[in-house]
């Protein structure tokens, strides 16, 4: 498997522009999760889903946020309208369950997102 | 409310002295903690995972102990080199147990100097 893959690996757009990061999860891995990493506030997860489904989203910051898993292999985290404190790099992970607790996290290599 | 904490501070050691990086976490019971590495421009890589019974687990150059008591676990590098220079991260799970929320603390620099 070549791992978590995330797209665009930068992306750059102006305030007001709708903004849609993509993740392909490790095969066969049933939680996926997003992050979003800053300075000031570390890796703060978003949301994470569980066998395709939205478990908690109570880390997306506002209803600009939106995020999708429409199956297994895909999904999406949308930003719409972007602002210029979006700006950070986003994380796509993926995980297995094994018993009662969850495997090893891996990580895609992140989207860099600036909102100017 | 539920907080993980690391040291916010970068840590600067020689090379060959052992690091030691701790992670507590309050409001929480988790079953499990996991530390990772991430480098510059990359996204976390899993290093090691301990469960609430195990009080130490050691991998290479690596030593981990968690104190369920205390709600602490302390990451040792034995033997450090420059190469080990990297964010450490903790990470355990979140909410109520059993939920596969992955939650992370800020994690600590360390410098490793020649």
């Amino acid at each position: 498997d070549a791992g978590v893959i995330q797209s665009p690996r930068h992306e750059v757009t102006e305030m007001g522009q709708e903004v849609t990061l993509r993740c392909k999860p490790i095969s066969g891995h049933d939680y996926l999760f997003w992050y979003r990493q800053t300075m000031m506030r570390g890796l703060e997860l978003l949301i994470y889903f569980n066998n395709n489904v939205p478990i908690d989203d109570s880390g997306m910051p506002e209803d600009r946020f939106s995020a999708k898993m429409p199956n297994a292999s895909f999904s999406t985290l949308k930003i719409q309208p972007s602002e210029p404190r979006d700006s950070a790099v986003y994380f796509c992970a993926s995980s297995a369950r094994q018993g009662l607790e969850n495997t090893e996290a891996f990580f895609g290599q992140g989207t860099r997102l600036t909102v100017v | 409310s539920q907080k993980i904490e690391q040291n916010s501070e970068a840590l600067n050691i020689q090379e060959g002295k052992t690091a030691t990086l701790t992670c507590n976490y309050t409001n929480y019971s988790p079953a499990y903690l996991q530390w990772y590495r991430q480098d510059p421009g990359r996204g976390p890589v899993f290093l090691l995972l301990i469960r609430e019974n195990e009080k130490e687990k050691r991998k290479e150059r690596l030593k981990v102990t968690f104190d369920t008591t205390l709600k602490q676990s302390l990451f040792h590098i034995t033997a450090s080199q420059p190469a080990d220079s990297a964010t450490y991260l903790c990470a355990l799970e979140g909410g109520s147990s059993n939920t596969g929320k992955l939650i992370f603390g800020q994690g600590t620099t360390l410098q490793v100097k020649p």
